[in-house]
């Protein structure tokens, strides 16, 4: 049982390129979901997904695009990177949307992606 | 969803307890009070939550006062491992939009030798 995982862990991109972020999880769990860190600025939502087929927009969706064909998988694409997309991404899992909170999140442990 | 306040930064002794204050001030009748806490380039780790009473787990207490319009978590015996970001969120339990959520920019704890 891996939990989340996130690859790669670290990325240099020049500006316009494309790339994806992978996110798997192995808990059966139905939501996942993509957040960025900036300094200063806590995570910040960027897509989410209830279930295999199903995403949604978060709070900074835009630059970024996202698909969900199976439960396990999650990925994230930048399809012509920018400066401002520095930051690390976490991606995140829960059983389901309705699981309660207290039950927590399952957190993978971060890529830290460069735009120069 | 409630808005909540938290320090930028705080500071505690090894050793000593660590108390940190976030006010909620909006909470509504069905909202909990939630902390996590985030190490350094980690994800985010749950620590514990409440309605209306204090809570008290393995990791730390949670003091929510009579109005519900703040909330104190309290770390007994910081240890140089508690250094970390702190963060407060209030949201219902299950079900709503709680499924969207988001972390503000927390407290940032550095406990000292």
């Amino acid at each position: 049982n891996a939990g989340v995982t996130q690859t790669p862990k670290f990325q240099v991109l020049k500006t316009g390129q494309s790339m994806t972020l992978q996110c798997a999880q192995d808990m059966n769990h139905e939501y996942m979901s993509w957040y960025r860190q900036d300094p200063g600025m806590g995570l910040r939502l960027i897509h989410y997904s209830v279930g295999a087929g199903i995403t949604d927009q978060g709070e900074v969706p835009n630059g970024y695009n996202v698909s969900r064909s199976t439960t396990e998988d999650f990925p994230l694409r930048l399809l012509s990177a920018a400066p401002s997309q520095t930051s690390v991404y976490f991606c995140a899992s829960r059983k389901s949307r309705d699981t309660p909170l207290h039950y927590g999140y399952t957190f993978g442990s971060g890529t830290r992606l460069t735009v120069v | 969803d409630a808005k909540t306040t938290q320090p930028t930064s705080m500071d505690c002794a090894e050793g000593r307890a660590a108390n940190l204050p976030c006010n909620h001030s909006t909470i509504s009748g069905n909202e909990y009070v939630y902390w996590y806490r985030q190490i350094h380039s980690q994800g985010p780790q749950y620590i514990i939550h409440g309605l209306k009473n204090n809570e008290t787990n393995e990791m730390a207490s949670l003091i929510i006062t009579e109005d519900r319009k703040s909330s104190t978590l309290i770390l007994p015996h910081a240890t140089l491992r508690d250094t970390a970001v702190y963060y407060c969120i209030v949201r219902v339990n299950s079900g709503g939009s709680n499924y969207k959520l988001t972390f503000g920019k927390g407290t940032l704890l550095t406990v000292n030798p």
